[in-house]
């Protein structure tokens, strides 16, 4: 089992529509969780961490924690074209333990 | 406020030259780490400092890998007799320390021909 398993997609949503992203985590003492957008040839851009079972909100994204299932996703409202990207579900796994370690990342493509 | 930096962004190599990377972190981050991912995969974990002391390394880090960060603040990355399969883009992340956020440099993109 990885320990971090993401659909690899890819996924096309239309634009204006919600676009759901999971990510499950086989880790119970994870503490740390964070998602990343990547841009094709980019570096890894952080757009949302949560530490604590629930919602996080920043703008048009929304984190959902739930530590019982070992889940965690991402919410894009009023989708854009400009979402067009891969996001990458990272996992910080122990407390003390400094590494994340990631997903392989699912594409994701807004339709116009 | 800049962000952490890398040097150089793609380096072409020949097997068996070394290569070294360098990256400048976020200033006042004491933390800064070195991720290296290949196409379709996301980064993985190779090692990371506090400060100048190195913490942890993975055991993806072979013996030909080495990494310093010699006065705490910039980092570099060398790649001895570099192998076809060492070809990725290499990350450098930094962080405060008192939150778990890492936040990426653009990476180096190396090619092994």
């Amino acid at each position: 089992q990885k320990e971090v398993e993401q659909n690899s997609g890819p996924l096309s949503v239309p634009e204006g529509a919600i676009a759901s992203l999971n990510c499950t985590y086989s880790d119970r003492g994870s503490q740390s969780f964070f998602w990343y957008r990547q841009y094709s040839g980019k570096s890894p851009e952080l757009i949302m961490s949560i530490y604590s079972n629930g919602d996080k909100e920043d703008g048009r994204f929304t984190a959902q924690l739930n530590k019982a299932s070992q889940y965690v996703s991402l919410l894009i409202r009023d989708s854009q074209p400009s979402d067009s990207a891969t996001y990458l579900c990272a996992v910080m796994l122990s407390f003390g333990n400094e590494k994340l370690t990631f997903g392989t990342g699912t594409r994701l493509t807004i339709i116009p | 406020d800049t962000g952490v930096s890398q040097d150089p962004r793609h380096k072409i190599t020949k097997r068996g030259q070394n290569v070294t990377f360098r990256c400048d972190p976020i200033s006042e981050h004491n933390r800064l780490y070195w991720y290296r991912q290949t196409l379709g995969q996301g980064p993985e974990f190779l090692t990371y400092f506090q400060n100048e002391a190195q913490l942890e390394k993975s055991r993806l880090l072979s013996d030909r890998f080495s990494a310093e960060r010699p006065k705490g603040s910039f980092s570099t990355l060398e790649i001895q007799r570099t192998e076809q399969g060492d070809s990725a883009m290499y990350l450098c992340a930094s962080s405060t320390g008192t939150t778990d956020e890492q936040y990426f440099g653009p990476g180096t993109r190396l090619t092994v021909t």
